[in-house]
């Protein structure tokens, strides 16, 4: 059984960078037709995609977030990483990490496995 | 560009039948989506991937209540024998570019 663990601050200062990374375990990040995402959700808000990686490194951001994100690989940890800088109140959000189904058509996919999630409090 | 709306809001009794609807934005009812439930102080949990044609697959564990259809550039969730558990928030999913979400539909049981 595929499982995703998000880890990293849970308290981000204003204009600094937030850090995650989503440890997968019970299937390599290496294998082909799997895409691995980031998403937020604001308290009490809708599901937000931020990007995804694929396993050759290549990745795709949200638009509205591209400028200040960057997704990247370990595969030899297993791992996939999130950084967010320049961070405001608005960034606050419990974020997800999931890996998305690519196989029978194009990537990113269905989101067919997802961590448990892990909240991001932007303030000073 | 491609959309998904869905209802805000929908109820349905102990042990009735529910179906909510995603819409897919024109020019994209060839699309599939996914089917996520979101329980109260949960994360998300993936029900099922939802073909154009109706056909869907199911994630691992996903009781037989929870099925899905399709028409046009609809797509549905139906929930038989309504339990408390399913009172939730459902969002459907699909893909383009990017992943696209709906902004959900809160199911309550009453």
């Amino acid at each position: 059984q595929l499982q995703l663990q998000e880890s990293g601050s849970g308290l981000v200062k204003p204009s600094q960078t937030l850090s995650l990374t989503c440890a997968v375990s019970g299937g390599s990040i290496s294998s082909d037709g799997y895409s691995w995402s980031w998403i937020r959700q604001p308290p009490g808000k809708g599901l937000d995609w931020i990007g995804y990686i694929y396993h050759s490194g290549t990745t795709v951001y949200n638009p509205s977030l591209k400028s200040r994100v960057t997704i990247s690989i370990d595969r030899s940890k297993n791992q996939f990483s999130l950084e967010l800088n320049s961070v405001t109140a608005a960034d606050t959000a419990v974020y997800y990490c999931a890996r998305g189904d690519c196989h029978g058509g194009s990537c990113p996919g269905n989101l067919d496995y997802w961590g448990q999630g892990t909240l991001v409090t932007v303030s000073s | 560009q491609l959309v998904l709306t869905q209802s805000p809001s929908a109820s349905a009794s102990l042990g009735a039948s529910v179906k909510l609807t995603c819409t897919l934005s024109g020019g994209h009812s060839s699309y599939a989506i996914a089917w996520h439930q979101q329980q109260p102080e949960k994360g998300p949990r993936y029900l099922m991937k939802l073909n154009s044609d109706g056909n869907y697959a199911k994630g691992d564990g996903i009781p037989d209540r929870f099925s899905g259809s399709s028409s046009g550039t609809e797509r549905y969730l139906t929930i038989s024998s309504l339990q408390s558990e399913d009172e939730a928030d459902y969002y459907c999913q699909t893909w383009g570019t990017g992943v696209v979400f709906g902004g959900g539909t809160k199911l309550t049981v009453l």
